[in-house]
């Protein structure tokens, strides 16, 4: 079974400071890997996607994910963050025999201060 | 090009009353979901669909039904309500990892259920 751990409910950091949001997944055969963000009341948009290929990813809005399989992570970076960063962000799983079932962590809230 | 449609986009039911949640793209995806949304659990996958009349079972499906008759259309039922089903429930519909692998997200049905 497919899983995702979410290191920390919250996270705050200060504009242009580095982010860095933590996600660890389970999944007995490749993953594929995902984060997603979420802005107050609407839905999920895509930051950025794992799937095969390079294990560093580029996202929107000067995102970044790195695959490291040996840890068993997928961290979501950002080197400056901006007040418009204040989200809540999801990292999600599937494989290619799960159905394309995604599996969501408990999310991260991001707040930025000034 | 409207994407993931979900109506209703608000609900207050009465424990033990039903309703239908009905989820509509138009982007010919043959992968839809539905997930439930709680503070601090993130997404919980309820119930899934892999394609045109068929539907399967996800992490929190207890208490929902799904139907799937018409590709573009994915349905949402609570039988008999429970305070527990409180939630902000979305719909999403999927590319498919075979594509581009990306989740497209309605903007959630808030309900409430006294």
């Amino acid at each position: 079974a497919q899983s995702v751990t979410q290191l920390g409910s919250h996270v705050s950091v200060s504009e242009g400071a580095l982010v860095l949001l933590r996600c660890n997944y389970s999944s007995s055969v490749p993953p594929y890997l995902f984060w997603y963000v979420q802005y107050p009341n609407q839905g999920l948009q895509l930051l950025l996607k794992y799937t095969t290929g390079a294990t560093l990813v580029k996202g929107i809005n000067g995102f970044e994910a790195e695959f490291k399989k040996s840890e068993t992570s997928f961290h979501l970076t950002k080197p400056s963050a901006h007040m418009s960063d204040a989200a809540e962000y999801f990292c999600a799983v599937t494989n290619s025999g799960g159905y394309n079932k995604l599996i969501f962590g408990a999310g991260t809230r991001l707040a930025v201060h000034p | 090009n409207a994407g993931v449609t979900q109506t209703p986009k608000f609900r207050v039911l009465k424990t033990g009353q039903s309703m239908t949640l009905l989820c509509a793209q138009d982007m010919n995806h043959e992968y839809m979901y539905w997930y439930r949304q709680d503070p601090g659990m993130g997404l919980r996958l309820i119930h899934y669909s892999v394609g045109e009349g068929t539907t399967a079972k996800g992490e929190v499906p207890d208490g929902y039904n799904v139907s799937r008759l018409k590709k573009q259309n994915f349905l949402l039922g609570l039988e008999s309500a429970a305070p527990s089903q409180t939630s902000v429930y979305f719909c999403a519909s999927f590319t498919g990892l075979e594509n581009t692998g990306e989740l497209f997200f309605g903007e959630g049905s808030r309900l409430t259920v006294l």
